[in-house]
């Protein structure tokens, strides 16, 4: 079974700080997505990459980057969180257009 | 521009009695629909999916019905049971690359 893994469930940063949001899969997907999950705005897509060192930017990538050196892994970088960054962030992977397997999420808290 | 949309933020259904989630698209280039479901604090788990050359698919209380003409598709539970209570996200593929695109959510309660 596909395995989607997210470093931390819980995250708590202080305004200005660099964080990293860490995704590995085991399923030897080509394909990595990072969301968000706001009430009321359901996911949004930031960044995905279709390829190693590939990445393209989604809907709403403003204030993130994204880094793709291995196959299995995909990094989300908040170079200065803000307050408006607090969110739920999934990171998802797919082989194809058919599903895609989320990880469990990273609730990051931004004060 | 929300190219899948749900319409309905919330529903709230009796135990036993049948959920009908709805979701509309406006892109006719999708090629595959799905469901998700997803409890608080937890990654979204995949539920039930259709290409865009059928009309209906089932897999036991879950039925997911396409209507390509009215760009419209909408996810059947029967019987609804308490665990059934999360959000549900319908979604779509088949344009530029594996890209998917979701829907903001329906917030199902199945009350006992």
């Amino acid at each position: 079974d596909v395995k989607v893994t997210q470093s931390s469930r819980y995250l708590v940063k202080r305004t200005g700080e660099k964080v990293f949001l860490e995704c590995v899969q085991d399923m030897d997907h080509e394909n990595m997505f990072w969301y968000r999950q706001d009430p009321g705005l359901g996911l949004r897509l930031i960044y995905f990459s279709y390829d190693v060192k590939m990445k393209e930017k989604g809907d709403i990538p403003e204030g993130y980057s994204v880094s793709r050196e291995k196959k299995e892994r995909f990094s989300l970088i908040l170079e200065s969180a803000s307050t408006n960054q607090t969110s739920m962030y999934l990171c998802a992977s797919s082989g194809n257009r058919v599903r895609q397997y989320f990880g469990p999420g990273t609730r990051l808290t931004v004060t | 521009d929300q190219q899948v949309k749900q319409n309905s933020p919330s529903l709230s259904v009796q135990e036993g009695r049948i959920s009908i989630l709805n979701c509309d698209y406006t892109n006719s280039m999708f090629d595959y629909f799905l469901w998700y479901k997803k409890y608080p604090a937890e990654g979204p788990t995949f539920l039930i999916s259709i290409s865009s050359i059928k009309d209906k698919n089932e897999d036991g209380r879950f039925t997911v019905f396409l209507n390509k003409s009215a760009k419209h598709l909408s996810l059947h539970i029967v019987p609804s049971q308490p665990g059934d209570s999360a959000v549900y996200f319908c979604a779509a593929s088949g344009l530029r690359g594996n890209q998917f695109y979701f829907g903001t959510g329906t917030s199902l309660t199945v009350i006992p």
